[in-house]
């Protein structure tokens, strides 16, 4: 059973420039939620998908939009890139009933130079 | 709303000797709170979670944690370190249903040989 998997596994951009970073939830769950972590902090929400719509959002601008696929995968999408943006972004799924337990991918490395 | 406080940024205890990882927490709903290890470069492994019923959970790896709603703590405990606990452990916190997780800081636990 495959569990949470991100593509790509590191990035580098260049400020100003657009990325798009992908995640496919484990078999069986329905919900997506991501998460940046900048270096040596706790992981901070940015949004949650489920049924294709965002349900929840974290304080985080409108550059960072998403979407998730009929197949309940998702993308992160991220303009205009700053400095400040480079981090670990960490893909979680879940599904509920199962207390909220969230399962993590292994995380996409993002440098913006 | 809802936070989490980690006591200590970096824990160091002798191989054999108890960890102990402060958690703190304060929530304007009946809580649901998670600890969580990752280990450099890897995504965020489910130790244990504690949603509702017994206060003393145990997880993986011989880890338990003790809910107190009275001193709103969910502190993390193992009797004997190993050499592969070494790793940064992070607390969180969530409301009921499809909820966003809201992370501590973290603490580096690091075990001497």
């Amino acid at each position: 059973d495959a569990g949470v998997t991100q593509s790509p596994t590191h990035l580098i951009k260049t400020r100003g420039q657009q990325v798009t970073l992908r995640c496919s939830p484990k078999s069986g769950h329905d919900t997506v939620s991501w998460y940046q972590q900048a270096l040596g902090q706790g992981p901070q929400f940015i949004f949650q998908y489920y049924e294709e719509e965002e349900r929840q959002r974290g304080n985080f601008p409108d550059r960072f939009s998403g979407h998730q696929f009929p197949n309940y995968s998702s993308e992160l999408n991220v303009n205009a890139l700053l400095l400040g943006d480079s981090a670990l972004y960490l893909c979680a799924s879940s599904i509920p009933g199962q207390g909220n337990e969230q399962y993590f991918g292994p995380g996409t490395r993002l440098t913006v130079t | 709303a809802q936070s989490v406080t980690q006591l200590g940024s970096h824990v160091s205890v002798s191989e054999g000797a108890l960890v102990l990882l402060r958690c703190n927490y304060s929530s304007s709903v009946p809580p649901y709170l998670f600890w969580y290890v990752q280990y450099p470069n890897q995504g965020l492994q489910l130790l244990l979670k504690y949603t509702t019923g017994a206060t003393l959970v145990k997880g993986i790896n011989g880890f338990e944690a003790e809910f107190k709603k009275s001193e709103t703590s969910f502190h993390l405990t193992k009797p004997s370190a190993h050499m592969s606990d070494a790793a940064e452990y992070f607390c969180a916190v969530s409301g009921a249903g499809r909820r966003a997780l809201t992370f501590g800081s973290g603490t580096r636990l690091q075990v001497q040989p």
